[in-house]
């Protein structure tokens, strides 16, 4: 079946412009999750969805990060204002269900460069 | 804050070799350690996810077990490949029984044809 696809796959961009990178999960998955993977670091928690309950921000590295899931299926996550600090693979992750022992299933990642 | 340990952090052998690398997470309120392996320009594909104290796993030649009074796990590669190379990670739910993983930065291995 169908796995878990991005768009777009790389993009570049100026600093101080805004970005949106979007998700489309595995149909059924209600969990939804975006990493990211900076230079040199590991993957690093930005935000989960769960069903219908409120998302789990706690790892948006500021308020210039948002993300929204429509319909409880894709996502789109979206920089504002983007500093060169941004530059990253932005992966997204679902799962059947949101507890601990269901594996995540990633997309190919957007490569985010930002100039 | 919760911490994932990997060691080592690189891995270079030999085709054919047998290999193996830790990962090292908090032994209270354990839920899930689950286990990837990444190849580059490639998503992390999951390997293993293991719950019980004692659990063994395997896929092939791969395999692992899991220790969590201690708060450890091992995976094994037994007489790797080149296809092989790849950047194995684990992780931990953030959260006790659901939200998030936390990840280890990853064992990067390298087998030479």
């Amino acid at each position: 079946g169908a796995g878990v696809s991005q768009s777009p796959s790389n993009k570049v961009t100026e600093k101080g412009k805004d970005v949106e990178l979007r998700c489309d999960p595995i149909s059924g998955h209600t969990a939804l999750y975006w990493y990211r993977q900076s230079l040199g670091q590991g993957l690093e928690f930005l935000i989960y969805f769960q069903g219908n309950s409120a998302p789990d921000k706690s790892g948006l590295p500021s308020d210039r990060f948002s993300a929204e899931r429509t319909g409880g299926s894709v996502s789109t996550l979206t920089i504002q204002r983007t500093q060169q600090e941004d530059s990253a693979v932005y992966l997204c992750a679902s799962s059947l269900r949101g507890s601990a022992p269901y594996e995540q299933y990633f997309g190919p990642g957007t490569r985010l460069t930002v100039t | 804050i919760l911490n994932v340990e990997q060691s080592p952090q690189s891995l270079h052998v030999q085709e054919g070799d047998s290999t193996n690398f830790t990962c090292s997470f908090p032994s209270s309120n354990f839920y899930a350690l689950h286990w990837y392996r990444w190849e580059t320009a490639k998503s992390p594909e999951a390997l293993f996810v293991m719950t019980l104290n004692g659990d063994e796993k395997k896929k092939g030649r791969i395999s692992a077990t899991l220790n969590t009074k201690e708060g450890y796990s091992y995976l094994y590669i037994k007489g790797s490949q080149p296809e092989d190379s790849a950047t194995y990670l684990c992780a931990f739910p953030s959260g006790g029984s659901q939200g998030n993983l936390i990840f280890g930065k990853g064992t990067k291995l390298s087998v030479k044809p």
